[in-house]
Parts: C-alpha cells; sequence; structure tokens
C-alpha cells in the first residue's frame, strides 16, 4: 500500500532556530512530491519537486528530493512565529489520470518568541 | 474568484441527518477533488472530478457518501445517515485540467461535527 510518512509529527523551536521537516515515501508510481503549509483550514502550496538533487527556494524555505532514498526535507531558516503551522507533504500518484495526492500526517511546528 | 470556496465553513448535525457540502473551484479549473482530513490525520483522497469524465471515487469510504459536479463547476459532496466519525474537515482542491504535473489549489473547508 502506498504511503507517506512525516517526522517529526511536532516540533517546538524559537525564533531564529533552523528547522528541517522529513517526508519519506514508498509510492508505487511516483510522479512528484508537494509540501503544503496549512495554517488555519486551507492548506498553501509551498514547493512541487519531482527531480531528484535540484533544492527549490523561496525566501527562508528550501526543499530537495531524493528519489533514491525516497524522501525530501523542507528545510526553514531564521524561523519566525509566522512560520506556525501543520506543514504536509504529498506524493502525486502517477499510476492513473486523476493525480490524486497521497499524503503523510503532518508535521506541526510551533515556533515561539 | 480568486480562490477555491467552500460553504459552509462550520456545519454542527445530529447522528443520522444528511449533510450537504459545498465547492466552487477557481475559475477555468476542469478539475475538482475532495479530501478529508480527520483530527491528527492527513488528508485522505475522497472523489475526483475531471470535465465530463466518470469520476474517480475510489476514496468514498461508505456508501453513504456521494458527490455531484454540475456543469463542469461547483460541486455538491453529501454524506447521508452522519456518524460520529464523519466528524472530520472536508477539503476541496481544483487543478486547471487535473494533469498530474498540476498544483492542486485548496479551499478552506468545512469542519464537520456529527453528534
Amino acid at each position: 500500500e502506498d504511503k507517506v510518512v512525516q517526522s517529526p509529527l511536532s516540533l517546538v523551536v524559537h525564533e531564529g532556530d533552523t528547522v528541517t521537516l522529513n517526508c519519506s515515501y514508498e509510492v508505487t508510481n511516483f510522479r512528484s512530491l508537494l509540501w503544503y503549509k496549512q495554517e488555519k483550514k486551507a492548506p498553501t502550496f509551498l514547493f512541487m519537486l519531482t527531480s531528484s538533487g535540484i533544492e527549490k527556494k523561496s525566501g527562508r524555505l528550501s526543499s530537495i528530493l531524493d528519489k533514491k532514498e525516497l524522501f525530501s526535507i523542507l528545510n526553514i531558516t531564521a524561523t519566525q512565529t509566522g512560520d506556525s503551522a501543520i506543514y504536509l507533504c504529498a506524493v502525486k500518484d502517477g499510476s492513473s489520470n486523476t493525480g490524486k495526492l497521497i499524503f503523510g500526517q503532518g508535521t506541526t511546528l510551533q515556533v515561539k518568541p | 474568484g480568486a480562490g477555491v470556496s467552500q460553504s459552509p465553513s462550520n456545519k454542527v448535525t445530529e447522528k443520522g441527518k444528511d449533510v450537504e457540502l459545498r465547492c466552487d473551484p477557481i475559475s477555468g479549473h476542469t478539475a475538482l477533488y475532495w479530501y478529508r482530513q480527520s483530527l491528527g490525520q492527513g488528508l485522505e483522497f475522497l472523489i475526483y472530478f475531471q470535465g465530463n469524465s466518470a469520476p474517480d471515487k475510489s476514496g468514498l469510504p461508505s456508501d453513504r457518501f456521494s458527490a455531484e459536479r454540475t456543469g463542469g463547476s461547483v460541486s455538491t459532496l453529501t454524506i447521508q445517515r452522519t456518524q460520529q466519525e464523519d466528524s472530520a474537515v472536508y477539503l476541496c482542491a481544483s487543478s486547471l485540467m487535473g494533469a498530474s504535473g498540476e498544483t492542486q489549489y485548496f479551499g478552506p473547508g468545512t469542519r464537520l461535527l456529527v453528534l
């Protein structure tokens, strides 16, 4: 059965710290891996990764994919309280035409002042 | 509209009642997805619509769940004879054509509580 596993499940840090969130997957027909940030209800898109070893960067956030070891990491440097959220990792299933997403459990990040 | 919208934001219902949840996708998006997020869980795929094609209902947990998409735009997710385990946030997402390389954009969700 296809699955996506995130770690840690929760994390508490102080402003200015750097955090690394992990996502591993076992998906038969991998198409891409996506990261979302969920603050209240609507997950907002962060990154889509399809190729190994190519870092995607947006401000203080960056992410990279390793298709050989089947994982991705999301890094946040110089964390701020506004980074507090649930970070969701999802893998797009390419075995059908639907492109449905298989989600991990999420990592809840709390950044304290 | 600017983004995916959903209504109601919150719904409290009694066990055994039917509920309808609505999703308005981003204008021009032909692909629409429903997901469910139970407490402490990741998002779980429910159903997918793409244009006039037959929907992919493979994620619907039971025959009490059904969904329609009228006119290729608005979608309604219906849960009949609700149970307490149906309590969750129901999220809708849309993408331009449903191709596997596209990003899905999510609505704010409907928080359903079944008493």
